[in-house]
């Protein structure tokens, strides 16, 4: 069974500090997905990696994937206010028998204070 | 595209009512996912379907619910009696999966759901 887990799960930090959130998965995947989700709001895809190096960076937010550690990061830079959020990562099962399905982690949530 | 479009946004209903909600996939998608969420238990997959045919329903949490795909553009997910601890945010989600294809799940606005 995929398992996902993302750690850390509340992550409280100041305006112009440095973090990473990170996503380990259990079994062989090379297609991994970050979401964010605003409070009250809908999922909405960050990035989408698909393989092993693969790295993506949008503004303060670089995420970067190594399938061989199962290992996903999510990088904040100098973070923001705005980019206080939810944070989910999610692991594409296709090699574990349920294809087209994502496993969810639990979702990092982001306060980003001044 | 529309997006994945959710209906009602939100619904407040008595305890044993019959509450159903509504979702229109992306055109073209061949995948329909319907999740729950709550503060407690985070974000459930209950249900999936593959071209209108239900994959996987393991996470339905009891046979008051029950989820339909009579066609491509439609799905309802349908809880009867309702109960309180039903309250929760649902969500539905489509995508297009294959080899060439990045497999995102796009999501609807969700319905905001309340059993009093």
């Amino acid at each position: 069974e995929l398992k996902v887990e993302q750690n850390p799960l509340f992550l409280s930090m100041q305006e112009g500090k440095n973090y990473t959130i990170y996503c380990n998965y259990s079994t062989t995947s090379d297609r991994l997905y970050w979401y964010r989700q605003d409070p009250g709001k809908s999922l909405e895809s960050l990035f989408v990696l698909l393989s092993n190096g693969a790295v993506k960076q949008e503004g303060r937010l670089m995420a970067s994937l190594d399938t061989k550690a199962r290992l996903s990061t999510l990088h904040i830079t100098a973070a923001v206010h705005d980019l206080s959020a939810t944070y989910f990562c999610a692991v594409d099962s296709n090699y574990g028998g349920s294809q087209g399905n994502l496993i969810f982690g639990k979702g990092t949530k982001l306060s980003v204070k001044p | 595209d529309a997006g994945v479009i959710q209906s009602p946004r939100h619904e407040v209903t008595e305890m044993g009512q019959e509450v159903t909600l509504r979702c229109k996939p992306i055109s073209g998608h061949d995948y329909l996912f319907w999740y729950r969420q709550t503060m407690m238990r985070g974000l459930e997959l209950l249900i999936y379907f593959n071209n209108n045919v239900p994959i996987d329903d393991s996470g339905m949490p009891e046979d008051r619910f029950s989820a339909k795909m009579p066609n491509a553009s439609f799905s309802t997910l349908k809880i009867q009696p309702s109960e309180p601890r039903d309250s929760a945010v649902y969500f539905c989600a489509s995508s297009l999966f294959g080899q060439w294809v990045q497999n995102i799940q796009y999501f609807g606005a969700g319905t905001r759901l309340s059993v009093l």
